[in-house]
């Protein structure tokens, strides 16, 4: 079975100060892909990155960065130089290939608040 | 620009009634799912379906039913809703998956409150 830990509920910093959301995941796929996805207070969910089980490099979008280690099992995400409209909920998310039902196993999300 | 389109942002229903949440994408993607969203439990995955006529349960089915009579439209159904299917609904599309692009496109959620 596959499984999403975001063991943060809730994260409150000020804002320009860096923060990570952290994610850990369990399955006995050797296939896998690993999603962060956004969600601000208009309810959408934003697509933020895509993670193949096969590339462990680490990603770098302006202010944004993860860090994937399989050895681990984590899939950590970084907001350098915190801003307001970073505050939203984030949710870390699994997909594999044979694991029960198609579709993304999320975690509970964390709650990034960026006070002013 | 793609998109997802849930037919109603809000929404109110009595107990007992039969309640349809519609969703329609653009992207002519194969692949459409329902997830439910609750404070503290995350989204967990109702129903999916990978073709037209096609359905699959996921997590939580239970009071459930779904209809995808054409590519682009992903109906839920609540057959006699009750106070505890009031939540977060939230429909997403997706390409082919595995091997292929397989990220998800999401809606802007719709909120069932039963009453």
């Amino acid at each position: 079975a596959q499984k999403v830990t975001q063991a943060q509920t809730e994260i409150s910093v000020v804002e320009k100060e860096d923060v990570t959301l952290d994610c850990v995941y369990e399955t006995r796929d050797t296939t896998y892909y690993l999603f962060w996805y956004k969600q601000p207070p208009s309810g959408e969910l934003v697509f933020l990155i895509r993670r193949n089980s096969f590339d462990e490099q680490n990603e770098i979008s302006g202010r944004y960065s993860w860090n994937f280690q399989k050895s681990t099992s984590s899939f950590n995400f970084t907001i350098t130089a915190s801003q307001v409209v970073d505050s939203a909920v984030y949710f870390c998310a699994l997909l594999t290939r044979g694991g029960g039902a198609d579709g993304l196993t999320f975690g509970k999300g964390t709650h990034l608040i960026i006070q002013p | 620009d793609v998109k997802v389109t849930q037919s109603s942002r809000y929404l109110v229903k009595r107990t007992g009634e039969k309640v349809f949440l519609e969703c329609v994408q653009d992207m002519d993607h194969e692949n459409m799912f329902w997830y439910r969203q609750d404070p503290g439990l995350g989204l967990r995955l109702i129903y999916f379906s990978y073709d037209v006529k096609m359905k699959e349960k996921g997590d939580i089915p239970e009071g459930y039913s779904v209809s995808r009579e054409k590519k682009e439209r992903f109906s839920l159904i609540l057959e006699s809703a009750s106070t505890n299917q009031t939540s977060m609904y939230l429909c997403a599309s997706s390409p082919d998956g595995m091997g292929k692009r397989s990220e998800a496109f999401f809606g802007q959620g719709t909120r069932l409150t039963v009453v």
